[in-house]
């Protein structure tokens, strides 16, 4: 079973500037995750998704950053513009529908913003 | 809210040595709890979970106890290999919500 994929694996933008990055789950699952993970901290949860909408979205900064899951497959997360603080690993996670807590992880895009 | 708490690291243990990781979580309902690993330069896995008080969750050598008295859930393995290095992250789920929240992770070095 092929897992979670996500691209680019490293980004370095300047602040003001925009990124996009992208996530493929595993075929089949239902659920799609983006958490945050700053340096030295765990995970946030920025935003789920069942299929192509939108679950919980309420720690996403809806200012800056934006992501969508067209025809509930893969997904993109963007941020337009970019701060300082937003340097971070961005992970996707994604499980199937109705297996409780049956999450895997991809490798995580590392954000630096200077 | 609901938080979890874990010991600052690194740990640094030599092979066979017995290991600790402290947990201890705050939640306002009945929480599921999970312990997660992430080997360098690759994402979260799922090393073990409980889902209600008392339960023992185990894999890989490694287990669990979810403690409602003491709100922990201490991770703990007997004889540590240098393969275990690598950061664990314990983490609670609230209200039958598949939502994590994670605690900030505690870095394991083991040495031959």
């Amino acid at each position: 079973e092929a897992g979670v994929a996500q691209s680019p694996r490293y980004k370095i933008i300047e602040k003001r500037q925009s990124v996009a990055f992208w996530c493929n789950p595993i075929s089949g699952h239902a659920t799609l995750y983006w958490y945050q993970q700053i340096l030295g901290q765990g995970p946030k949860l920025l935003i789920q998704f069942q299929n192509n909408g939108v679950v919980d979205d309420s720690q996403l900064p809806k200012d800056r950053f934006s992501a969508e899951r067209l025809k509930g497959v893969d997904s993109t997360l963007k941020i337009q513009p970019a701060k300082l603080e937003d340097s971070a690993v961005y992970l996707c996670a994604s499980s199937p529908y109705g297996e409780d807590y049956g999450y895997t992880f991809g490798s995580g895009t590392r954000l630096t913003v200077v | 809210g609901d938080s979890v708490t874990q010991m600052e690291g690194p740990v640094t243990l030599s092979e066979e040595a017995f290991l600790t990781i402290n947990c201890t979580y705050t939640a306002t309902g009945y929480p599921s709890l999970f312990w997660y690993v992430q080997y360098p330069g690759e994402g979260l896995q799922l090393l073990l979970k409980a889902t209600k008080a008392d339960d023992k969750g185990s894999n890989k050598g490694f287990e669990a106890t979810y403690r409602k008295e003491t709100t922990s859930f201490h991770l703990e393995k007997g004889s540590v290999q240098v393969s275990d290095s690598a950061v664990y992250f314990c983490a609670l789920s609230v209200d039958n919500t598949d939502k994590l929240i994670f605690g900030t992770g505690t870095r394991l070095q083991v040495f031959p």
